[in-house]
């Protein structure tokens, strides 16, 4: 079975500091992953995924998030926060169930940015 | 494009009630999923539709119903509503084949 960790439930960083948001996975194949933020009030929007390709994935808004293997990750990094980074964060993985696709959601992480 | 679209975006019923959530999928998308996301949790997937039949159900009650109609649009349908119902709704669609779901807005419901 999958699943997702997302270490940090909220996440304070100073406006132009590293943004590292951490996720680990748990899959029994290999996975799909994603990085999903979602405004108040508002649905997900996609930042990014890795699909088996490379595993430095960039993605929208100047976020990346790197797929490792061995350590069972894929953190979410941005090497300079901006306020409108203010939001939450879901990491999410997908893999083939019964040959369909099943998306299991980490529990999400607030981020925080202080001016 | 539209984008994946949800109706209504707030909702309140009582208890014992019984509601219609509804979604359009993005443009050439066949496939649309289900969420349900409690206050302060990750969304926890309900079921998904393809060629108007439901293939996959997370563990939800049999009170979760849903359809799916020949143009790909979706409902979901909760009956005998319970405070627990509460949260937002939300819809994702996505090709058959293609790992990447886009989301609705959500549904907003409250069960008083």
């Amino acid at each position: 079975a999958q699943s997702v960790t997302q270490l940090g439930s909220h996440v304070s960083v100073s406006e132009g500091a590293l943004v590292l948001l951490r996720c680990n996975y748990s899959s029994s194949v290999p996975p799909y992953l994603f990085w999903y933020v979602q405004y108040p009030n508002q649905g997900l929007q996609l930042l990014l995924k890795y699909t088996s390709a490379a595993t430095l994935v960039k993605g929208i808004n100047g976020f990346e998030a790197e797929f490792k293997k061995s350590e069972t990750s894929f953190h979410l990094t941005k090497p300079s926060a901006h306020m409108s980074d203010a939001a939450e964060y879901f990491c999410a993985v997908s893999e083939n169930s019964g040959g369909y696709q099943k998306v299991t959601f980490g529990t999400g992480t607030k981020l925080q940015v202080i001016p | 494009d539209a984008g994946v679209t949800q109706s209504p975006t707030h909702l309140i019923k009582t208890r014992g009630q019984q509601v219609t959530l509804r979604c359009s999928p993005k443009s050439g998308h066949d496939t649309v999923s289900w969420y349900q996301q409690a206050l302060g949790q990750g969304p926890q997937f309900i079921f998904q539709y393809y060629e108007e039949e439901e293939r996959q159900r997370g563990n939800f009650p049999d009170r979760f119903s849903g359809h799916q109609f020949p143009n790909y649009s979706s409902e979901l349908n909760v009956n005998a509503l319970l405070l627990g119902d509460s949260a937002l709704y939300l819809c994702a669609s996505s090709s058959t084949g293609v790992m990447v779901a886009f989301f609705g807005q959500g549904t907003r419901l409250t069960v008083v």
